[in-house]
């Protein structure tokens, strides 16, 4: 089945502390990554895919087909990233986004 | 930038009444979208809808769920027999083709 794993539930740094977010998922074929965010009272927003290999808000992802992983990365973290940070997954016959349970971040000035 | 708009931004319902669920997608999107997510839970997809029909959808996307686009620019989500299990956040997204889903704020949904 297609599945996306966040294992981490909450993840708490200290501002200029480095984050990883990690996000594993299983399907065989060629997947398309995302990471969205939600910050507090707001929707749901595209930070980024693996496509488009773009570096947001100093946030980065490499995809890692051999350990079907895309985990979320940032060197320096700040207290505006504080959020919830959903991984997903669309596979190459569809339009539907499959979607980890999600991670909260925190970080603490 | 143009968003995804949702209406109401809260609905409370007795069980088993009807309810619509209302969305504005951006305008030149061609694609549209409904998820939810029950408290605690992950985002699940509900349906996905192209050229005035469905082209996806979720078993939860049941014989007690709809989907409309009434009048070219509203998305709706009609759900005619509310159960408890229904309370959740509903999401509506919009997009071009297989590009980046843009998401509405959400509709809570409260079934008593």
């Amino acid at each position: 089945a297609q599945r996306v794993t966040q294992p981490e539930k909450l993840l708490s740094v200290f501002k200029g502390a480095p984050v990883e977010l990690k996000c594993n998922y299983s399907y065989s074929g060629s997947p398309e990554l995302f990471w969205y965010v939600q910050y507090s009272r707001q929707r749901l927003q595209l930070l980024l895919r693996h496509i488009s290999r773009e570096s947001i808000k100093g946030f980065t992802a490499d995809l890692n087909k051999g350990e079907t992983s895309f985990h979320l990365k940032k060197p320096f973290a700040q207290e505006e990233d504080s959020a919830m940070y959903y991984c997903a997954f669309r596979s190459y016959n569809t339009d539907k986004l499959i979607f980890g349970t999600g991670t909260r971040l925190q970080v603490f000035p | 930038e143009p968003e995804v708009t949702q209406t109401p931004s809260h609905q409370v319902t007795q069980m088993g009444q009807e309810v619509i669920l209302r969305c504005v997608p951006i305008s030149n999107h061609l694609y549209f979208y409904w998820y939810r997510q029950i408290l605690g839970q992950k985002v699940e997809f509900l349906v996905s809808f192209y050229n005035n029909e469905i082209s996806e959808k979720s078993e939860i996307f049941d014989d007690q769920f709809s989907v409309e686009r009434p009048d070219g620019s509203n998305f709706t989500l009609k759900i005619r027999s509310t159960k408890l299990e229904d309370s959740a956040m509903y999401f509506c997204a919009s997009s071009k083709k297989t590009e980046t889903q843009y998401f509405g704020p959400g509709t809570r949904l409260l079934v008593l």
